[in-house]
């Protein structure tokens, strides 16, 4: 079993819907991520969390928000989708425990089109 | 800012070494990690290098100055699996795990 999962795997939807991507994780680990991914372009951070109680925006937040339900569960949600919202986006997590090299492991993706 | 650099892309034949350089302008530094992600797939760890210096894993090296802001990733013995997006990215916060990201360097290896 995969320890990142993300749902839907793929999906369309018009401007203006509401959608929300689920990213859950059975490695136990603290801190989780949402990227989005552009041809061409690098991972860019969205949001990223520490803990349950702890939201941070990263470099492209705007027309995002995120929900850490639990330390398992951390969801994207675009509030009203955009065509230039059309990308695939990476969950990741990772667990700074003691002296552990730290890299993040990422979900499979979500390849998301705006119509 | 942040800056970091890589070569879009390179082509390289099966069974030869490839050299791929990074290079980095960032605020702070915290290590240095290397990805590789095939088309439509996630990205997976290669290697970390937070001390200057040669990492080596199998048939993949890493290699970092700090004084210089650059790494490689060197590709032994290459294969047709090989064939992915390499990317190179910076922890750049002090507090560990939140990563810049360069653009990556498409690798095409050929017979």
């Amino acid at each position: 079993d995969a320890d990142v999962t993300q749902t839907p795997r793929n999906r369309i939807t018009k401007t203006g819907k509401r959608i929300m991507l689920e990213c859950s994780q059975t490695k136990g680990h603290d801190r989780m991520y949402w990227y989005r991914q552009d041809p061409g372009l690098g991972l860019q951070l969205i949001y990223y969390s520490f803990d349950v109680k702890d939201i941070n925006k990263g470099e492209i937040s705007d027309g995002y928000s995120v929900s850490r339900q639990a330390q398992a569960k951390f969801s994207l949600s675009l509030e009203s989708a955009i065509p230039n919202q059309t990308a695939l986006y990476f969950c990741a997590t990772a667990d700074p425990g003691a002296g552990g090299v730290n890299e993040q492991f990422f979900g499979p993706g979500t390849r998301l089109t705006v119509l | 800012g942040q800056n970091i650099d890589q070569p879009t892309e390179m082509t390289a034949t099966e069974g030869a070494i490839v050299q791929i350089n990074c290079t980095y302008q960032t605020s702070g530094f915290n290590g240095l990690f290397w990805y590789q992600q095939h088309a439509g797939e996630a990205p997976t760890f290669l290697s970390y290098n937070v001390l200057d210096g040669l990492e080596e894993k199998g048939r993949f090296s890493s290699f970092l100055s700090r004084s210089k802001g650059y790494s490689y990733l060197l590709l032994k013995e290459l294969q047709m699996k090989d064939s992915a997006s390499y990317l190179c990215a910076v922890d750049n916060t002090g507090t560990a795990s939140k990563l810049t990201f360069g653009t990556g360097t498409r690798l095409q290896v050929t017979l």
